[in-house]
């Protein structure tokens, strides 16, 4: 069964420090992978995907994240947290052909202390 | 620009109502796609559309109907709520094409007492 694995349920970091929120992947196939954030009381917003190529992908707001093939595993970065990066995170996952269905993992509640 | 747009944003039932949650998009998107989101599960799929007049079941979809009579509309369809349903629901849309994010709306909290 396919599946997306968010292992913290919250990260801790303060502000100017470096962040990482972690996701792992189980699919069959090359997948689409895709991290999303949500503030409260809001739909979900895109960061960030990748699809091929560079393993390093660039987002909005200063996000990045590695795709690592051998390790299943697609890491969200950030090089120095800000406070308003406090939300929920979420790390998806899309197997070509899969007519556009995202597997979402449970989500990372980071909070950004200054 | 409105994006995808979702009625209403609160919802009160009883146990045994129906309801229908709105959800329209004005960026002709060929797929749309209804999630749930509870606490500590993520979000899960209920139903899908790859474009009109078709639609499929996702991962949850006992006690939900969908239609798409339109590209813009995607109406979920609560046949006779439960208290399982309380949930929040988001609408969400994107291009037929590999790789494409989807867009979400901003939700609608239901509650079934």
């Amino acid at each position: 069964a396919q599946s997306v694995a968010q292992p913290e349920d919250q990260v801790n970091v303060a502000e100017g420090n470096p962040l990482t929120v972690k996701c792992t992947y189980s699919v069959s196939g090359n997948p689409y992978l895709f991290w999303y954030v949500q503030y409260p009381n809001r739909g979900l917003q895109f960061l960030l995907k990748y699809i091929t190529g560079d393993n390093l992908v660039k987002g909005s707001y200063g996000f990045e994240a590695e795709f690592n093939k051998s390790q299943t595993s697609f890491h969200l970065k950030k090089p120095s947290a800000l406070v308003s990066d406090s939300a929920l995170y979420f790390c998806a996952v899309r197997t070509p052909g899969s007519q556009g269905n995202l597997i979402f993992g449970k989500g990372t509640k980071l909070s950004v202390k200054p | 620009n409105a994006g995808v747009t979702q009625t209403p944003k609160f919802q009160v039932l009883k146990t045994g109502q129906s309801m229908t949650l709105q959800c329209a998009q004005d960026m002709n998107h060929e797929y749309m796609s209804w999630y749930r989101q509870d606490p500590g599960m993520g979000l899960r799929l209920i139903h899908y559309s790859v474009g009109a007049g078709i639609t499929d079941q996702g991962e949850v979809p006992n006690g939900y109907n969908v239609s798409r009579s339109t590209t813009e509309d995607f109406p979920l369809r609560l046949l006779s709520a439960a208290p399982s349903q309380t949930s929040v629901y988001f609408c969400a849309s994107s291009r037929r094409v590999e790789g494409s994010p989807l867009h979400f709306g901003n939700g609608t909290r239901l509650t079934v007492t």
